[in-house]
C-alpha cells in the first residue's frame, strides 16, 4: 500500500525566511510525486511533477527535488502570498491512475 | 495546465434534499475523473472514481446510493449528494487527468456544501 507522509504539520516562517518542507513515500514502483498548493476553499492547484530520483524543478521562488524515499520542497525568501497548504502526492506503477495524497503542510509567511 | 472547472462553489440546502455538482474539463477530454472530500485540516479523501459511460468505483465506505455519480460524457461529471443531511455538509473537489498529458491530476475549485 503506497504511503505519503508530510513534515512538517505546520510551519510559520518570517518573510524572507527560505525553509523546506518534506514528503516521505513508500510505494511499489513510483510512476510520479506531485506537489500541489492549496487555498483555504480552493481546490488544490498543481505545481511539479516529477518522475525519478535526482530530478529537480522550480518555479519562482519554489524548487522541488526527489530521492528515491523523500522529496522536498524548498521556499526561498517567501513571501506572505506564499501562505498555504502544500499537498504531496505519488501514483505508482501498480496501473491504477489514483494518486494517495499526504496530509499537507500548512505554511503560514509572516509580513 | 489543463483546465477542469467545478460548479456550484458553494450551495446550502435543506436537509433531505438533493444537491448536483458539475464537474467539468474544459480543454480536454477526461476519460476518468475523481471525486474527493475534504474535512477542515484534513487531506483529499478519495469518495469515487468516475468512467465516462460506465459505473463508477467508489471507495470503501462510500454510500453509492447516497452519492450518485453519472460521467456520462468526456467532459462531464456529476455528483448528487441525494437526501442530504448536516453531516454530509464538506467540501467535494473534483479531479481529472488528460489522458494524452503527463499523469498529472489537475483539481476543479471545490464546492463547499452546507446542509441545514
Amino acid at each position: 500500500e503506497d504511503q505519503v507522509t508530510q513534515s512538517p504539520e505546520a510551519l510559520r516562517l518570517q518573510e524572507g525566511e527560505s525553509s523546506s518542507l518534506n514528503c516521505s513515500y513508500t510505494v511499489s514502483g513510483l510512476r510520479g510525486l506531485f506537489w500541489y498548493r492549496q487555498d483555504p476553499g480552493k481546490g488544490p492547484e498543481f505545481l511539479f511533477t516529477l518522475y525519478s530520483a535526482g530530478e529537480e524543478k522550480e518555479k519562482e521562488r519554489l524548487k522541488a527535488t526527489l530521492t528515491k524515499k523523500e522529496s522536498f520542497l524548498h521556499i526561498t525568501a517567501p513571501k506572505p502570498e506564499d501562505s498555504a497548504t502544500y499537498l504531496c502526492a505519488v501514483r505508482s506503477s501498480g496501473g491504477s491512475y489514483i494518486p494517495t495524497f499526504g496530509r499537507g503542510t500548512s505554511l503560514i509567511v509572516h509580513p | 495546465g489543463a483546465v477542469v472547472s467545478q460548479h456550484p462553489s458553494w450551495v446550502i440546502c435543506k436537509s433531505g434534499t438533493s444537491v448536483k455538482i458539475e464537474c467539468r474539463s474544459l480543454d480536454f477530454q477526461a476519460t476518468t475523473m475523481f471525486w474527493y472530500r475534504q474535512f477542515p485540516k484534513q487531506s483529499l479523501m478519495l469518495m469515487a472514481t468516475s468512467n465516462e459511460g460506465s459505473k463508477a468505483t467508489y471507495e470503501q465506505g462510500v454510500e453509492k446510493d447516497k452519492f450518485l455519480i453519472n460521467h456520462a460524457s468526456l467532459t462531464l461529471s456529476t455528483l448528487t449528494v441525494t437526501s442530504a443531511h448536516p453531516e454530509d455538509s464538506s467540501f467535494y473537489i473534483c479531479s481529472a487527468r488528460d489522458p494524452g498529458e503527463n499523469t498529472e491530476a489537475f483539481f476543479g475549485q471545490g464546492t463547499r456544501l452546507t446542509v441545514v
